[in-house]
């Protein structure tokens, strides 16, 4: 039972390298989302997509492009890496977006320092 | 601006006992989801609830919309149950604005 797939789990990079994250859903699930959590903050909304070939931006979309060229895959991209980008990235999913009786089906996590 | 405080911010106790995690929030919103975070970092929701009080296993849910208040209670606590705990109100019935957590240590 694969749910949500994040690759890779870790990765250092140098300010300005440039790198794409991969997550990938067997679920079918029409919506997916990439939150950042930082040490004292919440989980905050990158991007997300409510179906194949749409994206849109959540709170946090500054420094990060997206990609949903498949259904069950979202990408997540940074042209130019910077330190404050140092995070751990989730990605979810979920039939439903956020709302009533549809909870969101989240990723293990890829822990992510930019030097 | 909409916003969701946990308490506390972190918790210790001893096996058995019974644990309560509060999470309170501003106006707007129509339902909230509990979250539980495991050491390793995976996320796994554990509740999404609107009104009154939802059980499974050892975990019980309750919510409280006009007071904005809502408590996570776990009975007769084990290790196995130390992890952090979320909770994310759903405000606009499409946003999720998340709290920072609990974290919970059960000791044997």
């Amino acid at each position: 039972n694969a749910g949500v797939t994040q690759t890779p789990k870790f990765r250092v990079l140098k300010t300005g390298q440039s790198m794409t994250l991969l997550c990938a859903q067997d679920m079918n699930h029409e919506y997916m989302y990439w939150y950042r959590q930082d040490p004292g903050m919440g989980l905050r909304l990158i991007h997300y997509s409510v179906g194949e070939g749409t994206t849109a931006k959540g709170e946090v979309p500054d420094g990060y492009n997206v990609s949903r060229l498949k259904k069950q895959n979202f990408l997540l991209g940074l042209e130019s890496a910077a330190p404050s980008q140092t995070s751990v990235y989730f990605c979810a999913s979920s039939s439903i977006r956020g709302i009533m009786g549809q909870p969101q089906h989240f990723g293990d996590g890829t822990r992510l320092s930019i030097l | 601006k909409n916003e969701v405080e946990q308490s506390p911010q972190n918790l210790t106790a001893q096996e058995g006992e019974f644990i309560t995690i509060n999470c309170s929030y501003s106006v707007g919103i129509s339902a909230l989801h509990w979250l539980q975070q495991h050491p390793g970092g995976g996320i796994v929701s554990l509740f999404m609830l609107s009104s009154g009080k939802k059980k499974h296993g050892r975990l019980i849910a309750t919510i409280n919309i006009q007071e904005k208040h809502s408590s996570l209670h776990i009975t007769a606590s084990h290790p196995r149950d130390s992890a952090v705990y979320i909770c994310a109100g759903v405000f606009n019935t499409d946003k999720l604005i998340f709290g920072t957590g609990t974290r919970l240590q059960v000791f044997p």
